[in-house]
């Protein structure tokens, strides 16, 4: 079993619609999860983090945490063309562990 | 407030030749992280550095590879001998603590002809 686990997709979503990405982690002493939002050819962006169990928004985002199911996803409201990315979930117990990426493909 | 740096942005050396890859990490950080990236696949770890210190290379290939984040100056991955597997994207990152967020550098393309 992978420690951090992603569908690697591609996940495709219209524009405007919701996109939902998930992402699951097997060490349960994990205290910290990232998002990250690679474009291609590009480095990785960090987009949210989030520590405590719920949702926490940040503008047209909302990473949502659930430390009993050891699941973290993000959404994207209003989805734009671009936000066609690979998006990088990562995790943190006694070192950050970094899923293998989700491809989002955002159609106009 | 400067970002991650990296340099050079692209590099390019013949095979046995010894590739030298550097990282400054944003103002504050003291933690450096160094990932490699073929292309249409994940971010691989290779090592982890705080300052004069390695603390986890357990990403990084036994021979040939080295990596250093000396008290002074940014950190350097070092490839000796290279080969034509070793060309990808290698990236940097840094963070404040070692639990906390990590920031990107742009990447150093290697290309091994």
């Amino acid at each position: 079993q992978k420690e951090v686990e992603q569908n690697s997709g591609p996940l495709s979503v219209p524009e405007g619609a919701i996109a939902s990405l998930n992402c699951t982690y097997s060490d349960r002493g994990s205290q910290s999860f990232f998002w990250y939002r690679q474009y291609s050819g590009k480095s990785p962006e960090l987009i949210m983090f989030i520590y405590s169990n719920g949702d926490k928004e940040d503008g047209r985002f909302t990473a949502q945490l659930n430390k009993a199911s050891q699941y973290v996803s993000l959404l994207i409201r209003d989805s734009q063309p671009s936000d066609s990315a690979t998006y990088l979930c990562a995790v943190h117990s006694f070192k950050t562990i970094f899923g293998a990426g989700t491809r989002l493909f955002v159609k106009a | 407030n400067a970002g991650v740096m990296q340099n050079p942005r692209h590099l390019v050396r013949r095979r046995g030749q010894e590739a030298r890859l550097r990282c400054s990490p944003m103002k504050g950080h003291s933690h450096v992280y160094w990932y490699r990236q073929l292309p249409e696949e994940g971010l691989k770890f290779m090592v982890y550095l705080q300052k004069e210190n390695i603390i986890d290379e357990s990403g990084m290939p036994k021979e040939r590879f080295s990596a250093e984040f000396p008290k002074e100056g940014p950190s350097i991955l070092r490839i000796q001998q290279v080969v034509r597997g070793d060309s990808a994207a290698y990236f940097c990152a840094s963070s404040q603590t070692g639990v906390d967020e990590q920031y990107f550098g742009p990447g150093t393309r290697l290309t091994v002809t």
